[in-house]
């Protein structure tokens, strides 16, 4: 089983705001990173780090973070956005990484 | 530009064996760790095993741990994974990724395209 929980989906109407969630132990110590997978495709890296956006993501993906919970947020949602996120991070042993279970997230 | 290629995937009995390659380039790849992460059918990610980039140090999931071997040859640019024992709960697509971590974040920013294993008799 995943040590980083994930809501199996989420929905949000076209332009508006949307925040898919990430719990777990490990997150205390370590930042979740957050990744974008369409169908047939291979993930992609959209926010790392404390809030870092790799080159050519949009600015409407934002990450935080608080106690457990990492959040990815998405800012005026796009039906290109609609894609499987996955968080990920180091476990609690600091030995291994970990991936949540992923968030479906449907653009309506 | 980074890229990564996998190959080597395919049909393998339970049992046996078989060996995957990722073929990297676009950057210099003894001066990164890296990691295979597998995609069952309809399933979430799961990482498999991560190679450091200096040392030799390498990580596996308790669920290949004695069965899959990481291993990688920096003068071909080439990343492996041996998969001994094969099971039918190994069928997944394995992705190759390049890993950038540190003290507080761990992340794969680039991705191959993935190559199938299927267990099955």
């Amino acid at each position: 089983s995943s040590e980083l929980t994930q809501d199996p989906s989420v929905s949000v109407a076209l332009g508006q705001t949307v925040r898919i969630t990430c719990q777990g132990d490990s997150l205390r110590s370590y930042y979740a990173s957050w990744y974008q997978q369409k169908p047939g495709q291979a993930p992609v890296l959209v926010i790392y780090g404390k809030n870092n956006r790799p080159s050519g993501i949009p600015d409407r993906f934002s990450g935080s973070s608080s106690g457990n919970t990492a959040s990815l947020t998405i800012t005026g949602a796009q039906a290109e956005d609609e894609a499987d996120y996955y968080c990920n991070s180091r476990d609690s042993s600091g030995n291994h990484v970990v991936f949540g279970g992923g968030t479906k997230l449907t653009v309506l | 530009e980074v890229q990564l290629l996998e190959s080597g995937g395919g049909l393998v009995q339970p049992g046996g064996s078989l060996r995957l390659s990722c073929a990297a380039s676009g950057f210099t790849f003894s001066s990164y760790a890296m990691s295979w992460v597998r995609q069952a059918p309809g399933k979430g990610l799961e990482w498999v095993s991560g190679f450091s980039d200096s040392g030799g140090s390498t990580y596996y999931a308790d669920s290949v741990k004695g069965r899959f071997t990481i291993s990688r040859d920096n003068s071909k640019n080439t990343l492996y994974l041996q998969m001994n024992s094969l099971r039918a709960e190994d069928t997944a697509v394995y992705y190759c990724a390049r890993d950038l971590g540190s003290v507080t974040t761990y992340y794969f920013d680039y991705w191959g395209q993935g190559t199938l294993v299927t267990v099955s008799s």
